[in-house]
């Protein structure tokens, strides 16, 4: 299983930018990098994904290292509706293997 | 926006019992997906399904488990003799063709063994 490595947990104050990491160091070249993020007694919810270059949408940028052995998930302003787990997970087979992820406490 | 849909949100079953958790994946999608999480553990993948056919299963899923498509729209997951620690949420994901398209879940079943 490809593996990667985030923080526990994470803290931030309410409408300010969140960036939270995650280390990949033995990404392959055709390894996507995906991020999910499971808010309370919900489902798993795709956030963004990108392979080298940096993608933005409606939710979040993603920054990837330009040796892709690290990667950064950023919420430009966090609302309370962020305190989630996020996962960052190597796309490498299809089905999708979930590590304990950063759990993001959102303080008002 | 299209989105999976789980029925129903909570089942309560008495061990030994078969029970049929029900999915409508979103409508252009082409590979299907259950997960289940146990309280307070991680999501761990069941099995994937497509064209028909179980692409890949865990080793949770054993031979009391199945998967169906029984028609265009729906996905069934079957526990045929349900045990205490099949107790979990399970999650119903589908995703587009395209080995690189990001999965879309359900907000899950809530199973309760009895």
């Amino acid at each position: 299983d490809a593996k990667t490595t985030q923080p526990n947990s994470m803290e931030s104050n309410e409408e300010e930018p969140v960036h939270l990491p995650c280390n990949h160091s033995t990404i392959s070249g055709t390894d996507y990098i995906h991020w999910y993020r499971q808010l309370p007694s919900q489902g798993p919810e795709y956030v963004i994904h990108g392979l080298t270059s940096n993608v933005n949408n409606r939710m979040a940028s993603l920054a990837i290292a330009e040796d892709r052995k690290s990667s950064t998930l950023i919420l430009h302003r966090a609302t309370l509706r962020d305190a989630a787990v996020y996962y960052c997970i190597l796309n490498r087979d299809d089905k999708i293997i979930f590590g304990k992820g950063t759990r993001l406490h959102i303080l008002p | 926006e299209p989105e999976v849909t789980q029925t129903p949100s909570h089942q309560v079953t008495q061990m030994g019992q078969e029970v049929i958790l029900r999915c409508v994946p979103i409508s252009n999608h082409l590979y299907f997906y259950w997960y289940r999480q146990i309280l307070g553990q991680k999501v761990e993948f069941l099995v994937s399904f497509y064209n028909n056919e179980i692409s890949e299963k865990s080793e949770i899923f054993d031979d009391q488990f199945s998967v169906e498509r029984p028609d265009g729209s729906n996905f069934t997951l079957k526990i045929r003799s349900t045990k205490l620690e099949d107790s979990a949420m399970y999650f119903c994901a589908s995703r587009l063709w395209g080995s690189n398209q990001p999965q879309h879940f359900g907000d899950g079943t809530r199973l309760s063994i009895l």
